[in-house]
């Protein structure tokens, strides 16, 4: 695709259920990020990923949070027994190796209700 | 201490009227200084990008960067009401490698008509 796709746009979930957030980075783009936005809030940075580094988890707010990505390819982020504190948008982005420009997709509305 | 700081605002000035958005930051291995904008329910998107110290012109827009104060700022002149956004600087040691992307907390900007 064009550009950083993710999946789905809205989730609304009940308290204590498990959700998973999608990030379909820019093909050939090595680097990718996971961050959270609260309403009204800055970028909270949670996971970077670059390449088959070991990733960068010093941003998950706890063990509920976990990402996975295979390759240079989708990343899933997981959210287990969801809180209503982590309601937010989750914002994905990706960079190629060389490059300054973080490419941003529309993020994901999460409500826990 | 956070390794960038970014006043959220809310900031609100007249149309017309000259804007100034300021970051600074502690860790002084940050060599490339990049402004992101965000609307309202989308991601952010890059506006300005520039690498060592002085000012870097575009349009309306001035990035400046002083390495010495540790203290990067963007200039918005004739100001518009489409300016209003959320203004994130971002900053980054390397180019190459596994640096990720460091982002202030976002300044929320309005234009006042």
């Amino acid at each position: 695709g064009a550009g950083v796709s993710q999946s789905p746009s809205n989730k609304v979930t009940e308290k204590g259920k498990d959700v998973e957030l999608r990030c379909d980075p820019i093909s050939g783009h090595t680097a990718l990020y996971w961050y959270r936005q609260r309403l009204g809030q800055g970028l909270e940075f949670l996971i970077y990923f670059q390449g088959n580094s070991a990733p960068d988890k010093s941003g998950l707010p706890s063990d509920r949070f976990s990402a996975e990505r295979t390759g240079e390819s989708v990343s899933t982020l997981t959210i287990q027994r969801t809180q209503q504190e982590d309601s937010a948008v989750y914002l994905c982005a990706s960079s190629s190796l060389d490059g300054t420009e973080a490419f941003f997709g529309q993020g994901t509305r999460l409500t826990v209700v | 201490q956070k390794e960038v700081e970014q006043d959220p605002g809310p900031l609100s000035v007249p149309e017309g009227a000259i804007v100034s958005l300021n970051c600074t930051y502690s860790n002084s291995a940050f060599q490339y200084f990049m402004w992101y904008r965000q609307y309202s329910r989308k991601g952010p998107e890059l506006l300005m990008y520039t690498y060592s110290s002085g000012n870097k012109e575009d349009g309306r827009f001035t990035a400046q960067v002083d390495k010495s104060s540790k203290y990067i700022s963007l200039f918005i002149r004739d100001s518009q009401p489409s300016d209003s956004a959320t203004y994130l600087c971002a900053m980054k040691a390397s180019n190459f490698g596994n640096e990720k992307l460091t982002f202030g907390t976002g300044t929320r900007l309005t234009i006042i008509p």
